[in-house]
């Protein structure tokens, strides 16, 4: 079965600072999708980035960037130029084949002023 | 477009009783999914519907839950029989074309008692 892991259960960076968040998947898979939601305090939870597997190419979505390492099935998302709304908890996900996203425990970011 | 609608946002119930949950999705997205969140956990899958055909059922979805989509708009999930395991965050979310990731709505909180 598919599993997602992040190691990190929280983490912290100055406001302005750069921080990167891990995620770990297990896959026999060479067609799939990743992706890093954000969930504010109380609040829905947003797409901020996802990648193709067969794309080389990193994504980027302004300051939010990945860095996929297929062949260690590796997944980290950088965070640039922190700011307050950053703060919320993190959640990998992947998915292949079926439609559903297979989830892990979430990293929780705080950001300091 | 007001995004994914889930009412109520927090339900209180006593053990035993049957609740019932809302989601209107968008009205553009022809998929819908049913995911459980517990603290410190991330999202797990219960169901998924296209259109009003519920696909894809996890075995987390005892034979106490029942989901349905009439005419492919808005889904309900009941939960019968309710028991404190069932206390979780029940998260709702759309999409047109999964590859490109979900809209989630913002939840509803059951508290079983």
């Amino acid at each position: 079965a598919q599993t997602v892991t992040q190691s990190q259960p929280e983490m912290s960076v100055q406001e302005a600072e750069t921080v990167t968040l891990s995620c770990t998947y297990d896959t026999s898979e060479s067609d799939y999708y990743l992706f890093w939601y954000k969930q504010p305090p109380s609040r829905q939870m947003i797409l901020v980035i996802r990648q193709e597997a067969y794309k080389q190419q990193n994504a980027t979505e302004n300051r939010f960037s990945v860095n996929f390492q297929k062949a260690a099935k590796s997944f980290s998302l950088k965070i640039s130029d922190s700011q307050l709304g950053d703060a919320a908890m993190y959640f990998c996900a992947y998915k292949w084949g079926s439609e559903k996203l297979v989830f892990g425990k979430g990293t929780k970011l705080t950001v300091n002023p | 477009d007001t995004g994914v609608s889930q009412n109520p946002r927090h339900k209180i119930t006593k053990r035993g009783q049957n609740v019932t949950f809302r989601c209107d999705p968008i009205s553009e997205h022809n998929r819908l999914y049913w995911y459980r969140q517990t603290l410190g956990q991330g999202p797990e899958f219960l169901t998924y519907f296209q259109n009003e055909a519920q696909l894809e059922k996890s075995r987390l979805l005892s034979d106490r839950f029942s989901a349905e989509r009439p005419k492919g708009s808005f889904s309900t999930l009941e939960i019968q029989r309710t028991e404190q395991g069932d206390s979780a965050m029940y998260l709702c979310a759309s999409s047109l074309v999964s590859n490109y990731g979900y809209t989630f709505g913002s939840g509803t909180r059951l508290t079983v008692v």
